[in-house]
């Protein structure tokens, strides 16, 4: 098993272009999400899938979309960057039982907007 | 907002020394989580903690949760040089239902000299 991947691992965009990140994984988790990671900082969660179908927002969701195609993928759009989308992204998923907590995370792509 | 504080940011420590971590939150929580990142990857999920529980073992691992204080400390006994990583403590509010958001406090940043 692959667990969570993500594509593409860096990315430098111009301020105003728009881009997709995508992430998927092969596990048959139900849940699916999207953090941004900044320097010196924790993650903070922007969109998640708590099943498919469904998209809520996080902590941090402006400038964002997401689409969760099916229940493998769940996909980050920026409709048009900004430098302060610079920042390390990572998608995490989880199978979402009662006694199921642990996330699993992929490994990260790395934005930069100039 | 940052649910978690974390202290120390930063420790280091020789080689077979302990580490203790804590971790401090402001909600009510169902479960408390620690996780590691080694420099340039994704989240590893190490333990979890649920609020009816004071302490936890796993291996090296030592966590403590303190509800009345809200807070928590992660104790790695006996360190290795590939203990050395960031570790991040992550709550599940009370009232998050079964969607898994977790709130990432900022970090530690672990070095273990050899």
């Amino acid at each position: 098993n692959a667990g969570v991947t993500q594509t593409p691992k860096f990315q430098v965009l111009k301020t105003g272009q728009s881009m997709t990140l995508q992430c998927a994984q092969d596990m048959n988790h139900n849940s699916m999400y999207w953090y941004r990671q900044d320097p010196g900082m924790g993650l903070r969660l922007i969109y998640y899938s708590a099943s498919e179908g469904t998209t809520d927002k996080g902590e941090v969701p402006n400038g964002y979309n997401v689409s969760r195609l099916n229940k493998r993928e769940f996909s980050l759009r920026l409709e048009s960057a900004a430098p302060s989308q610079t920042s390390v992204y990572f998608c995490a998923s989880r199978l979402s039982g009662r006694h199921s907590y642990e996330q699993y995370f992929g490994p990260g792509t790395r934005l930069t907007v100039t | 907002s940052q649910q978690g504080e974390e202290d120390p940011q930063a420790l280091s420590i020789q080689e077979g020394e302990n580490a203790t971590m804590n971790c401090s939150y402001k909600t009510s929580i169902n479960n408390l989580q620690w996780y590691r990142q080694n420099s340039g990857r994704g989240l590893v999920h190490l333990i979890l903690i649920r609020s009816n529980e004071r302490e936890k073992h796993s291996g090296r691992l030592r966590v403590t949760l303190d509800t009345s204080k809200k807070s928590s400390s992660l104790l790695i006994t006996a360190s290795r040089a590939a203990d050395t990583a960031s570790y991040f403590c992550a709550t599940d509010a009370t009232g998050s239902g079964n969607t898994g958001k977790l709130i990432f406090g900022q970090g530690t940043t672990l070095q273990v000299k050899p």
